[in-house]
C-alpha cells in the first residue's frame, strides 16, 4: 500500500532562516511526488512535482529514492511563505491508477 | 470562474441524516476525486472517477457513495450521519496529459464543503 508520512505537524521558523518539511513515502513502484500547498482562505493548490525539477517560489525539493524521502526546502523562509503544506504521491499504474495520496500535512509558520 | 466547484459552503444537520454534495469539475477535466478532511485525519481520499466510471476507492465509509454523471459533475453522498463525519470535503479535478493518460497526479480543489452533524 502507498503512504505518505510528514513527521511534523507543525513547524516554525523566523524570516530569513532555512526552511525543510519532510516527507517519507512507501510504495512500491516508481513514484511521482508533488507537494501542494493551502495559504489561508485559499484552495490547495500545487506547489511543485518532482518530474519538473523546478524550483517554484523559492522552494525545491528532491527525490531520494534511497532514503525515499522528498524533502521541500527553501533556503530563506518569508513570512507569506505561512500556510499548510500537504506531500502527495501519485499512483501511475496498477488497480490504483490515478490515485493520490496526501500526507498529514505540515503547517508552516515564518514569524517576523 | 472555471475552477471546479462545489455547493453547498456549508452545511448543517443532525445525526442519522442523508445529505448530498455536489461538484462540477474544471471545464475539460474528466476525473473527479473526493477527498475528507479533518483535524485529525488530515486529507483523506474517498474515491475517483473517470468519464463517468469509478478508478480508484480509498476508505470510503459504506454509508458513503458517489457518482459521476455525463455531464461529468459529480454527487457524493453521505448518509445515516455520525458526529465523527463533520469535516471538510474536498473536490478536485484532474486534466488529462499531453499523451491523453486521464490523470496527470495535478488536481485542482474545489473550496470545499464543511459539514457539520450536531
Amino acid at each position: 500500500a502507498q503512504r505518505v508520512t510528514q513527521p511534523e505537524k507543525l513547524l516554525s521558523v523566523f524570516k530569513g532562516a532555512p526552511v525543510e518539511l519532510k516527507c517519507n513515502y512507501s510504495y512500491s513502484g516508481s513514484p511521482e511526488l508533488f507537494w501542494y500547498v493551502q495559504y489561508s482562505r485559499q484552495r490547495l493548490q500545487l506547489l511543485l512535482r518532482h518530474i519538473s525539477r523546478e524550483s517554484i517560489k523559492g522552494f525545491t525539493a528532491d527525490l531520494n529514492k534511497g532514503e525515499t524521502s522528498f524533502h521541500l526546502k527553501k533556503p530563506f523562509a518569508q513570512e507569506e511563505d505561512s500556510a499548510m503544506y500537504y506531500c502527495a504521491l501519485y499512483n501511475a499504474g496498477g488497480t490504483s491508477y490515478g490515485k493520490l495520496t496526501f500526507g498529514q500535512g505540515t503547517i508552516l509558520t515564518v514569524h517576523p | 470562474d472555471s475552477g471546479v466547484t462545489q455547493t453547498p459552503k456549508h452545511l448543517i444537520t443532525a445525526t442519522g441524516q442523508r445529505v448530498t454534495l455536489r461538484c462540477s469539475p474544471r471545464s475539460g477535466d474528466l476525473s473527479v476525486y473526493w477527498y475528507q478532511q479533518s483535524l485529525d485525519q488530515g486529507l483523506q481520499f474517498l474515491i475517483q472517477y473517470y468519464n463517468g466510471e469509478e478508478r480508484a476507492k480509498g476508505n470510503i465509509l459504506e454509508r458513503f457513495s458517489a457518482q459521476q454523471f455525463p455531464d461529468l459533475h459529480s454527487e457524493l453522498n453521505l448518509s445515516s450521519l455520525e458526529l465523527g463525519d463533520s469535516a471538510l470535503y474536498f473536490c478536485a479535478s484532474s486534466p488529462r496529459t499531453l499523451a491523453g493518460n486521464p490523470n496527470t497526479g495535478e488536481l485542482f480543489f474545489g473550496e470545499g464543503s464543511r459539514l457539520t452533524v450536531l
